[in-house]
């Protein structure tokens, strides 16, 4: 069965932290992105990633930056957390020949 | 600029009943539209379109795509409890694996 893993379902962090999301996926997949999803705003995307060590800036990547140093793993990683980071997050990964995404179960960012 | 809308936003229906769920889109380079079930985890893979007037089917789930119109249904006939969720569309579109979806349509169903 296909899986992505997101390292914390629910974490809470104060103002000014540095925050790190880890998601690991063991599909082999090329692809992976991290989005945020927020009450009647759906699912925006944060960057992504079509191959190791190469990012790409999504709709919305200010006051976040990532890192994918092998091709399993992509971390998202808030320099400096704020109250308006609090929000869920989700992981996912798509090989490139099929255009379907697989979901990590998401973490549960609160920024006090 | 890309878009993808949802209707209704919400829904709250009584068990036994059907409904239609709506997506319409906006993009260039349409490569598919994508259907997903979120209840308190990760969204979960319901249907994939690539072709107009192809009706995808999953037991008591169907969808189905018009191109021309620019817009998909998916419907749900005799709802259960375990439906209740939110519905997300998404649609694949530009040179490839760029995703753009929609608020979602939260799904409510009483017993």
């Amino acid at each position: 069965d296909v899986k992505v893993t997101q390292s914390s379902r629910y974490l809470v962090k104060r103002t000014g932290e540095k925050v790190f999301l880890e998601c690991v996926q063991d599909m082999d997949h090329e692809n992976m992105f991290w989005y945020r999803q927020d009450p009647g705003l759906g699912l925006r995307l944060i960057y992504f990633s079509y191959d190791v060590k190469m990012k790409e800036k999504g709709d919305i990547p200010e006051g976040y930056s990532v890192s994918r140093e092998k091709k399993e793993r992509f971390s998202l990683i808030l320099e400096s957390a704020s109250t308006n980071q609090t929000s869920m997050y989700l992981c996912a990964s798509s090989p490139h020949h099929l255009g379907k995404l697989f979901f990590g179960s998401g973490t549960q960012l609160s920024v006090l | 600029e890309d878009k993808v809308v949802q209707s209704p936003l919400s829904l709250v229906v009584h068990e036994g009943d059907t409904v239609t769920l709506n997506c319409s889109y906006e993009v260039t380079n349409f490569r598919s539209l994508l259907w997903y079930k979120q209840e308190k985890k990760a969204p979960t893979f319901l249907f994939m379109l690539t072709s107009s007037g192809i009706e995808k089917k999953s037991g008591r789930l169907s969808s189905i795509l018009d191109k021309k119109e620019l817009f998909s249904i998916l419907n749900i006939t005799a709802t259960q409890t375990g439906d209740s969720a939110v519905y997300l569309c998404a649609v694949e579109a530009g040179t490839g694996n760029q995703f753009y979806f929609g608020t979602g349509t939260s799904l409510t169903v009483i017993p």
